[in-house]
């Protein structure tokens, strides 16, 4: 199986600032790779795609980039609303297998 | 617009069999290939298989002498039958649709293995 590790686990930000946060997969993955977005008591949201294409509905300043086994998910200008869980998702090889989270908040 | 929503009982005997319900609208079951995806809480999401839009099913390895997925497109629905449940297969369980990457989930339904 391939495995996805993220990192930070857990990022603490203001409002206004820049974050990133990281998957490295164990092989290359050659861009299947899908950001999520999840809030407390809430089904996880898709926010990109083949590890760069922003999906329908979410804000620009959501921005993903990377290849082989390096990708990062940017988030510009922290709003409150982005406080919440994000997950990275690989679907180049079965079994699909996801990181085990970072968790945004507010500082 | 897409929905998809979850079924079944929130509550399983361990060793017992978990049966869910997946109903979707807005799209075709035979367009569309639908996952199960579950998560433990805290935890980051496993995705468990899925139903194909041409009927064939995919299976993740860890799972797959224990899980089953079926569908009725007449109804619009797919089915999960998992047997052997144990603790640690307690958490949400999501369906989903399947591009490889998943666009959009069902609300979830909270599975609890106790006796």
């Amino acid at each position: 199986d391939i495995q996805m590790t993220q990192s930070p686990a857990s990022l603490s930000a203001s409002l206004g600032e820049t974050v990133t946060i990281e998957c490295r997969a164990s092989e290359d993955i050659y861009n299947g790779l899908a950001w999520y977005q999840q809030k407390p008591g809430k089904s996880p949201q898709l926010l990109i795609y083949n590890a760069n294409s922003l999906h329908t509905g979410v804000p620009s300043r959501f921005s993903g980039s990377g290849s082989g086994t390096q990708y990062s998910l940017k988030i510009n200008s922290l709003q409150s609303e982005d406080v919440a869980s994000y997950f990275c998702q690989q679907y180049y090889d079965y079994p699909y297998t996801f990181g085990a989270g970072t968790k945004l908040e507010l500082k | 617009q897409v929905q998809l929503k979850e079924s079944g009982p929130g509550l399983v005997q361990p060793s017992e069999t978990l049966s869910l319900t997946c109903t979707v609208s807005g799209f075709s079951l035979t367009s569309y290939s639908v996952s199960w995806v579950r998560q433990p809480s805290g935890k980051g999401p496993e995705w468990m298989g899925r139903m194909w839009y041409d009927g064939d099913t995919a299976y993740n390895s860890a799972l797959k002498s224990r899980l089953s997925i079926s569908r009725d497109t007449s109804k619009n629905q797919v089915f999960l039958k998992m047997n052997s449940l144990q603790t640690d297969d307690t958490g949400t369980y999501y369906c989903t649709r399947d591009w490889g990457y998943f666009d959009y989930w069902g609300q979830g339904v909270m599975v609890t293995v106790s006796s």
